[in-house]
């Protein structure tokens, strides 16, 4: 069964940084893309971030580029999001998302979801 | 960017009806499409990819078809359990962008 378990969210000062963690199992981590996608509050969902199997290739929407920063361990099965320089517009719950790449489309579909963690910016 | 326009923003439908939820983009994604559903207070779940391809383990009730910038999600026979938001997806090209949501509730 596949698992994601999210962990690292809580309550932040803006200008500050946190860095979220996801445990992967059930699968093969280092076979599939990864992401993450966050939910403000009583909203829709926005794409945050996808890293590629090896890690080589990272992808951002503008509205986190150069603040936020995927990472992956495929040792551990383990996801990162670093998060610096956060906004109170950052304000969401955080999934971790098991991607598909089947190099045809740019991005990735998102086959499995985490229960995620919510992240408060608020001073 | 490509916007994608999802409607109605609800619904409420009867048990047993035949639901239909459009997601139109601002350019054509070439079937690059995907759909989810979200209960309360629940995490997202695939239900199609590829614009018509149902994911494991997705009850046959739901389809998903169209081309070009116009895609549609089916739910035939409503269910109980089928009350939940609905979202689009492209992935045709990065960034990745979603539809602001369908909430269906029953009547």
């Amino acid at each position: 069964e596949v698992q994601l378990v999210e962990s690292g969210g809580g309550l932040v000062q803006p200008g500050r940084s946190l860095k979220l963690s996801c445990a992967a199992s059930g699968f093969t981590f280092s076979n599939y893309y990864m992401a993450w996608v966050r939910q403000a509050p009583k909203k829709g969902l926005e794409w945050v971030a996808t890293i590629s199997t090896s890690g080589s290739r990272t992808y951002y929407p503008d509205s986190v580029k150069g603040r936020f920063t995927i990472s992956r361990d495929n040792a551990k099965s383990s996801l990162y999001l670093q998060m610096n320089s956060l906004k109170s517009e950052d304000t969401a719950t955080y999934y971790c998302a098991r991607g598909y790449y089947d190099g045809y489309y740019h991005g990735i579909w998102f086959a499995y979801w985490g229960q995620g963690t919510l992240v408060t910016v608020s001073s | 960017d490509i916007q994608m326009t999802q409607s109605p923003a609800s619904l409420s439908a009867s048990l047993g009806e035949t639901v239909t939820i459009e997601c139109r983009a601002s350019e054509d994604i070439y079937n690059g499409l995907a759909w989810y559903q979200q209960k309360p207070g629940k995490s997202p779940q695939l239900l199609i990819y590829n614009a018509n391809s149902l994911h494991t383990g997705v009850p046959s009730r739901f389809s998903g078809s169209g081309s070009g910038t116009q895609y549609s999600l089916k739910i035939n026979s409503l269910q109980s359990e089928d009350v939940a938001s609905y979202f689009c997806q492209q992935y045709y090209d990065y960034p990745d962008t979603f539809g602001a949501g369908t909430k269906l509730e029953l009547k």
